[in-house]
């Protein structure tokens, strides 16, 4: 079974431009969710999407968005990006039940300049 | 608001010492904890979980203990070699296990 892929793998911006980022669950999985990784704040919790709707959100502004599709693909978007968006940003799946493990994928470096 | 705490954030022991990473959760509707293990470059991994019914979960080298009454719970590695150097995260969620919050993270080294 494929795992949790990420595209792209690699992302330069400039202040103030916009970011679609992808992610593809593992097949199988309804669930998925978004994570900003810094150095030194762990992964701090973007959102979480079932079934496209989303369920939970973190404390993120409105800049972050994203949204699921019927194929349980998702996608999160950073408007007028800021140099602080510079991060590792990792989705995870998961299937459907109360703590099942979540499958995290690549990530996807983004650089803001 | 939700918050887990980890600490240390850096541990460094050697090969053959046992290493106990601890976290504090501050939301007492949390009913799962699982462990993740992030090696240099890779992506998270979970390497143990634990559910707030069960006091203790062991995993060869590796255990997890839960006081809920305290909010605490520890990573316990035994024996440990230098194929443990990892960061490693504790997480705490609840209800569904939806909204999952995260330590900072252990940065670990196993000092052979």
């Amino acid at each position: 079974k494929a795992g949790v892929t990420q595209t792209p793998r690699y992302l330069i911006k400039t202040r103030g431009q916009q970011v679609t980022l992808s992610c593809s669950p593992i097949s199988g999985h309804r669930s998925v969710s978004w994570y900003q990784q810094t150095p030194g704040q762990g992964l701090q919790f973007l959102f979480e999407y079932f079934s496209e709707t989303q369920r939970n959100k973190g404390n993120f502004p409105g800049r972050f968005s994203g949204r699921q599709f019927s194929n349980s693909r998702s996608e999160m978007n950073v408007s007028t990006l800021e140099l602080g968006d510079s991060a590792l940003y990792l989705c995870a799946s998961r299937k459907q039940g109360a703590g099942n493990e979540q499958f995290f994928g690549p990530g996807t470096r983004l650089t803001v300049l | 608001g939700e918050n887990v705490e980890q600490h240390p954030s850096t541990l460094s022991v050697q090969e053959g010492d046992s290493a106990v990473i601890k976290c504090t959760y501050s939301d007492s509707a949390s009913n799962y904890f699982p462990w993740y293990k992030q090696e240099l470059g890779k992506r998270p991994q979970l390497i143990i979980d634990i559910r707030s019914n069960v006091g203790e979960k062991k995993d060869q080298r590796i255990a997890v203990t839960l006081n809920k009454t305290a909010k605490h719970f520890s990573l316990h590695i035994t024996e440990t070699q230098p194929e443990d150097s990892a960061v490693y995260f504790c997480a705490a969620s609840k209800g569904g296990g939806f909204k999952t919050i995260f330590g900072a993270g252990t940065r670990l080294f196993v000092k052979a």
